[in-house]
């Protein structure tokens, strides 16, 4: 049964500073995701990661993927307020649900002047 | 209308009761998700349906009735819940089941009393 673990699930940063969040998974998958949640609001696609050492880079966020150690990082730099929100992995099940989406638990990033 | 909707946003129903919750997507997609969002729980898969098939039932309770008349429109309706399925519905869609990227709609915030 394929796990995803998302660590910190929270986080509170001053606005400039660099951080990253780590998303694991139990097994074996080459294709994952980041979505971000505002609150009251819907899950928004951020980066979708293919293979292993894909690097994606969107303003003050980077992702990155490496499958054999199972983990991905998403790196934010000198973080703004409007970075706040909740931000979650998903990893696609290749096990017995193919195409299946399974979701960390979700990371709330806080970010305070 | 654009991307993915979701009717009502908001609900809220007695146990006894029965309703629906509407999904369309305007993306020409082929496969339709619904997802249960609990306080403190990671997303949880409930149903997935391709080309208006379903392809997958994620051992949700029988009080909960998915529907896909179309590949564009998606139900789940309900009846005699239970306080505990409080929580936020989200309506997903992607082009194919599997290796794609998954499209969220508003989502419908239900309370159970």
């Amino acid at each position: 049964e394929l796990k995803v673990e998302q660590n910190p699930l929270f986080l509170s940063m001053q606005e400039g500073k660099n951080y990253t969040i780590y998303c694991n998974y139990s097994t074996t998958s080459d294709r994952l995701y980041w979505y971000r949640q505002d609150p009251g609001k819907s899950l928004e696609s951020l980066f979708v990661l293919l293979s292993n050492g894909a690097v994606k880079q969107e303003g003050r966020l980077m992702a990155s993927l490496d499958t054999k150690a199972r983990l991905s990082t998403l790196h934010i730099t000198a973080a703004v307020h409007d970075l706040s929100a909740t931000y979650f992995c998903a990893v696609e099940d290749y096990g017995g649900s193919q195409g299946n989406l399974i979701f960390g638990k979700g990371t709330k990033l806080s970010v305070k002047p | 209308e654009t991307g993915v909707t979701q009717t009502p946003r908001h609900l809220v129903m007695g146990m006894t009761n029965k309703k629906s919750l509407k999904c369309e997507q305007h993306l020409g997609h082929n496969a339709m998700y619904w997802y249960k969002q609990s306080a403190k729980k990671p997303l949880e898969l409930m149903f997935v349906y391709n080309f208006k098939e379903q392809t997958e039932n994620n051992s949700v309770p029988s009080r909960f009735s998915p529907e896909c008349p179309n590949s564009s429109h998606l139900f789940l309706h309900l009846h005699t819940l239970q306080p505990e399925d409080s929580a936020l519905y989200l309506c997903a869609s992607s082009q194919d089941w599997g290796r794609a990227t998954q499209y969220f709609g508003p989502g419908t915030r239900l309370l159970v009393l």
